[in-house]
């Protein structure tokens, strides 16, 4: 079975700061792996997905994601943190067999002006 | 394309009655995901369907949950009766099918409250 572990359930960055949210997964198969934005009282929204093409992959808002075999890490990054940034950011893996998401616990990104 | 549209929003009802939540999927997407999510759970796949069939429904906690698809663009999820402890924020999503790469497109949710 596959899963992910958000570490940090909270994080806060200043506006204009490096966003760096970590998403560390488990699978005993290679994976797929997503990023998923929440805006307050809105559905999920896909940032980015990784499919085993580039292990960098670039994403909507200017989020960009780096996958680490050797670290079974996926952590999401942004260099400059925007006002409109602050959500919940979920990761999600699927082992590719089939289409079921299993999604982390979420990390709230907070921004301080 | 409107995205996926659940109804209703919010929904507030008293432990025993049945609530029926609604989504419509987006036109031309095959598959139909029913998640739940709680601040103690997270984010829940309760089951999902494709082209109407009903793939993986593991997910659902109990009997009191039934979820169908009368048509391809339209499922509903009920809950019968009802108690506080399912109280929750709802969330359908639709993908155009099974492979492990497509896109799911989430509805805003419906915050159900069993009081």
């Amino acid at each position: 079975a596959q899963s992910v572990t958000q570490l940090g359930s909270h994080v806060s960055v200043s506006e204009g700061a490096l966003v760096l949210l970590r998403c560390n997964y488990s699978s005993s198969v290679p994976p797929y792996l997503f990023w998923y934005v929440q805006y307050p009282n809105q559905g999920l929204q896909l940032l980015l997905k990784y499919t085993s093409a580039a292990t960098l992959v670039k994403g909507i808002n200017g989020f960009e994601a780096e996958f680490k075999k050797s670290e079974t890490s996926f952590h999401l990054t942004k260099p400059s943190a925007h006002m409109s940034d602050a959500a919940e950011y979920f990761c999600a893996v699927s082992d590719r067999r089939n289409e079921k998401l299993t999604f982390g616990t979420g990390t709230r990104l907070t921004i301080i002006p | 394309d409107a995205g996926v549209i659940q109804s209703p929003r919010h929904e507030v009802t008293e432990m025993g009655q049945e609530v029926t939540l609604r989504c419509k999927l987006i036109s031309g997407h095959n598959s139909l995901f029913w998640y739940r999510q709680t601040m103690m759970r997270g984010l829940e796949l309760l089951i999902y369907f494709n082209n109407n069939v009903p793939i993986d429904d593991s997910g659902m906690p109990e009997d009191r949950f039934s979820a169908k698809m009368p048509n391809a663009s339209f499922s509903t999820l009920k809950i019968q009766p009802s108690e506080p402890r399912d109280s929750a924020v709802y969330f359908c999503a639709s993908s155009l099918g099974l492979a492990p790469t497509d896109t799911q497109y989430f509805g805003p949710g419906t915050r159900l409250t069993v009081l």
